[in-house]
């Protein structure tokens, strides 16, 4: 059982659509961040998130976390090619002095 | 380019065999984090050091070993290689934020194959 469920695990869009990557959890997280990671590159943080209710933007890309930092989502706005990638979430609990524990990622396809 | 570099990128090697896998960290940071990323079983957090010593540990191998130097690099070492050893492995290092708020930065990673 992954401690931190990625939902949907596949996502294939059309340029110009909206999505949302969501990553669940039962246990409370201290910080939560995403990465984005393109095929045989390093994941390469995005954005960190710690308070509950949390909301940032990177441009197109909104991240939210959840009230009681169980859960988060990635909303990204108007899709582009340049999108696609291997999304993770990965958060940290309490103090274990920055240990990441991953979801399983889900994979964006972006077409033309 | 995250500050973070892994060497080599590409390994190939048979099974049984030991390999070392290198990482530098960032310039100033003292924790250094292993992973191990495979089709299946997606990023999996082997093992943390923090300024030469082990802080936290996950799901390594007891065939698994790591270190880390006064310089602050650190070693991954590989032996007795099995066919599902074959991975990317990631080192990762971080700086803290805030309490608790460890944000980690990658390097490129090593891709391991084992014949």
């Amino acid at each position: 059982t992954q401690l931190l469920e990625q939902s949907p695990q596949f996502l294939s869009i059309q340029e110009g659509e909206n999505l949302t990557v969501y990553c669940n959890s039962s246990s409370v997280f201290s910080s939560l961040q995403w990465y984005r990671q393109e095929p045989g590159e390093g994941p390469v943080l995005l954005v960190t998130v710690v308070t509950g209710g949390e909301v940032k933007k990177l441009k197109r890309l909104t991240f939210q976390f959840g009230d009681a930092r169980k859960d988060s989502s990635l909303h990204i706005t108007a899709a582009q090619p340049g999108d696609t990638g291997l999304y993770l979430c990965a958060g940290v609990r309490g103090t274990s002095y920055g240990k990441l524990t991953f979801g399983q990622g889900t994979i964006l396809t972006v077409h033309p | 380019d995250s500050g973070v570099t892994q060497t080599p990128k590409h390994l190939i090697t048979a099974t049984g065999q030991r390999v070392t896998l290198r990482c530098s960290p960032r310039s100033g940071d003292l924790s250094v984090y292993w992973y191990q990323q495979s089709l299946d079983q997606g990023l999996q957090f082997l093992i943390q050091y923090y300024n030469g010593e082990e802080r936290a540990k996950g799901n390594i191998l007891e065939r698994f070993s790591a270190q880390q130097f006064p310089d602050l690099h650190s070693e991954l070492n590989l032996s007795s290689l099995e066919l599902g050893d074959s991975a990317l492995y990631f080192c990762a290092s971080s700086v803290r934020r805030l309490a608790g708020v460890y944000e980690q930065y990658f390097g490129p990673g090593t891709r391991l194959t084992v014949t």
